[in-house]
């Protein structure tokens, strides 16, 4: 049973097009990370969320993190080619931010 | 600044062997983890070494060993290999965390294992 759940778990997309992708847990977390890996290269960090309610931006990116600080969800906005990856959910249930649960991923492909 | 480096990228080996894969983390970075990531289980925390000693374990047979040399240098063995050890391993560092603070992890591109 993972600890971490993601939907969906792939996703082929059209460019332009905008999407949504979820992070779902029934723990708490004191820190939940998003993480984008392409492939042949290692898991690369998008964004460390750490407060419930806690909204950020990153470019076209906007990851939310839940009140209750057990879900999170990543919006892409205008998606591109260069978006295409596995995109990976972590999260921490330590004061110091270490020992990170990695949720399974969804594989997103986007098509020009 | 460099990134981490893992060698080798690709490796073959049959059942019963065992394989030593090496980790160099970013200059300055004395924290050191290893994932195992598959297809089925996704990435999956194997351990943790901060200034040569393994400081978290995660829930893997004792086969899985590694250490971390004083340069933080890091390498994990795998003894007695199975065919569902294949896999994707990743290496990571990190400066040490503070309490309340978070510290960024950098993955190397990983070290391709095939298990025949």
């Amino acid at each position: 049973t993972q600890l971490l759940e993601q939907s969906p778990q792939f996703l082929s997309i059209q460019e332009g097009e905008n999407l949504t992708v979820y992070c779902n847990s029934s723990s708490v977390f004191s820190s939940l990370q998003w993480y984008r890996q392409e492939p042949g290269e290692g898991p690369v960090l998008l964004v460390t969320v750490v407060t419930g309610g806690e909204v950020k931006k990153l470019k076209r990116l906007t990851f939310q993190f839940g009140d209750a600080r057990k879900d999170s969800s990543l919006h892409i906005t205008a998606a591109q080619p260069g978006d295409t990856g596995l995109y990976l959910c972590a999260g921490s249930q330590d004061n110091y931010g270490q020992n990170f649960v990695f949720g399974p991923g969804t594989r997103l492909s986007v098509l020009p | 600044k460099a990134g981490v480096t893992q060698t080798p990228r690709y490796l073959i080996k049959t059942r019963g062997q065992q394989v030593t894969l090496s980790c160099s983390p970013i200059s300055g970075h004395r924290s050191v983890s290893w994932y195992q990531q598959t297809p089925g289980q996704g990435l999956q925390f194997l351990f943790e070494y901060f200034s040569e000693t393994q400081r978290n374990k995660g829930n893997f047979p004792g086969r899985f060993s590694g250490r971390q040399f004083s340069n933080s240098r890091s390498e994990m063995n795998v003894s007695t290999l199975e065919l569902g050890d294949s896999a994707l391993y990743l290496c990571a560092s990190s400066l040490p965390a503070t309490s309340g603070r978070q510290e960024t992890q950098y993955f190397g591109p990983g070290t391709r294992l095939l298990v025949l």
